[in-house]
């Protein structure tokens, strides 16, 4: 159980096309979603988090205008990359949450990869 | 800011090794501490957790204590298998949640039969 889906797996792009990513939660309702990125070699690094018909809280130095959040259902949210260029190419990762056992565990999915060109 | 370091990779054992991965942390307070893993095409999940200072997180075979006056999590698995092939992230977040989670590089382990 708790099981999160992300499409497209990957994606390649021309650079000033916006590219949508969905996660789903596919057994399970979501407290809430986060919005991860990660470059080689590196950390996953939060982008956002958001909750089901709220605007999503972006961290630090995320450009909200950049990064489109949309959590239209508890097990729906989307990332919507707008005018993407070639550095916004990277791995997105999402989680969605739900408490259990007195504790909110984040579920992640796989991933999806974005290529700008 | 919070932060957390892990030994970089990619660490290749044969099968039956002895495992060892270290991660240590920056953290204000008395934080929760994680291990993910990744498999291959897979999303990342909750390997073992540890949410005070001596606890023991196990799973799998897999070990971690919660050091606080070495502020580390090291994993640890006495006789590695194929199957543990995988990416393996420590993290730690706030007490007491998983919630805002801080992630270390990952490391990438493969056993070879």
């Amino acid at each position: 159980g708790a099981v999160v889906s992300q499409h497209p797996s990957w994606v390649i792009c021309k650079s000033g096309t916006s590219v949508k990513i969905e996660c789903r939660s596919l057994d399970f309702q979501a407290t809430t979603m986060f919005w991860y990125r990660q470059f080689p070699k590196q950390s996953l690094m939060l982008m956002a988090t958001s909750n089901e018909g709220s605007k999503a809280t972006y961290e630090q130095g995320v450009e909200k205008d950049k990064f489109l959040i949309n959590h239209a259902s508890l097990t729906l949210s989307t990332l919507t990359v707008t005018s993407a260029h070639p550095e916004d190419s990277s791995f997105y990762i999402c989680s969605a949450s739900f408490w259990r056992e007195q504790w909110e565990t984040q579920y992640f999915g796989p991933g999806t990869r974005l290529l700008v060109l | 800011g919070d932060s957390v370091t892990q030994m970089e990779g990619p660490v290749t054992l044969s099968e039956e090794a002895f495992l060892t991965i270290n991660c240590t942390y920056t953290a204000t307070g008395y934080p929760s501490l994680f291990w993910y893993v990744q498999y291959p095409g897979e999303g990342l999940q909750l390997l073992l957790k540890a949410t005070k200072a001596d606890d023991k997180g196990s799973n799998k075979g897999f070990e971690a204590t919660y050091r606080k006056e070495t502020t580390s999590f090291h994993l640890e698995k006495g006789s590695v298998q194929v199957s543990d092939s995988a990416v393996y992230f420590c993290a730690l977040s706030d007490p007491g949640s998983a919630r805002q989670l801080t992630f270390g590089s990952g490391t990438q382990l493969t056993v070879l039969p």
